[in-house]
């Protein structure tokens, strides 16, 4: 049971460079998010996915884009990388979004745009 | 929107020294979670509250809803190495279909 998997956990893009965060969990969870940690902000959420085949907005979604075919994985995608997007990513996933569903967090994706 | 803030940012403190962070909401919360996240890890769950006033108690960490249910504080007694890190208060509107919200976070920092 390996919970939440995030790939990959380091990159550096260059401005323009596109790229996808690839979000895996094991635990039959309905519900995933990505959210994004800049230091001083805590935890931001870009988007959410309340089941297979759905996804909405988030906090601050702009300049991303996410897809969720498939019902233990969840992509983020970043179609022209800008450097204000150098952050920690994190993917989440809770069984509902009932009050006593904790998020289970994966171990992170730390990108750099120069 | 709702806003959930953490004071303070930073604390350091020396081993044994008690620490206390507090969550304050801009608006009423149906209930509120507390994470913790070590240096260069992610963010794990500790524990939720509900109840207005509720106090519930983990060894050594003491969490508090408050009456309003619009904040919330983490008592840590007699802090050990082990205690560094960051820990964030998540709270989660109580109209309709609300986002849960995670607030600044504190950071701490233990010296032996």
């Amino acid at each position: 049971n390996a919970g939440v998997t995030q790939t990959p956990k380091f990159r550096v893009l260059k401005t323009g460079q596109s790229m996808t965060l690839l979000c895996a969990q094991d635990m039959n969870h309905e519900y995933m998010y990505w959210y994004r940690q800049d230091p001083g902000m805590g935890l931001r959420l870009i988007h959410y996915s309340v089941g297979e085949g759905t996804t909405a907005k988030g906090e601050v979604p702009d300049g991303y884009n996410v897809s969720r075919l498939k019902k233990q994985n969840f992509l983020l995608g970043l179609e022209s990388a800008a450097p204000s997007q150098t952050s920690v990513y994190f993917c989440a996933s809770s069984y509902s979004e009932g009050r006593r569903s904790p998020l289970h967090f994966g171990n992170g994706t730390r990108l750099t745009v120069t | 929107g709702q806003q959930v803030m953490q004071i303070p940012q930073y604390q350091h403190v020396q081993e044994g020294e008690d620490f206390t962070t507090y969550c304050n909401s801009s608006t009423t919360l149906s209930n509120i979670q507390w994470y913790k996240q070590r240096p260069g890890g992610h963010p794990v769950f500790l524990i939720q509250l509900v109840k207005s006033g509720e106090v519930k108690k983990q060894k050594r960490l003491t969490f508090q809803f408050g009456e309003a249910k619009k904040n919330s504080s983490l008592h840590i007694t007699a802090t050990q190495t082990t205690d560094v890190g960051t820990y964030f208060c998540a709270g989660r509107g109580d109209t309709g279909f609300q986002k849960l919200v995670f607030g600044t976070g504190t950071r701490l920092l233990v010296s032996p």
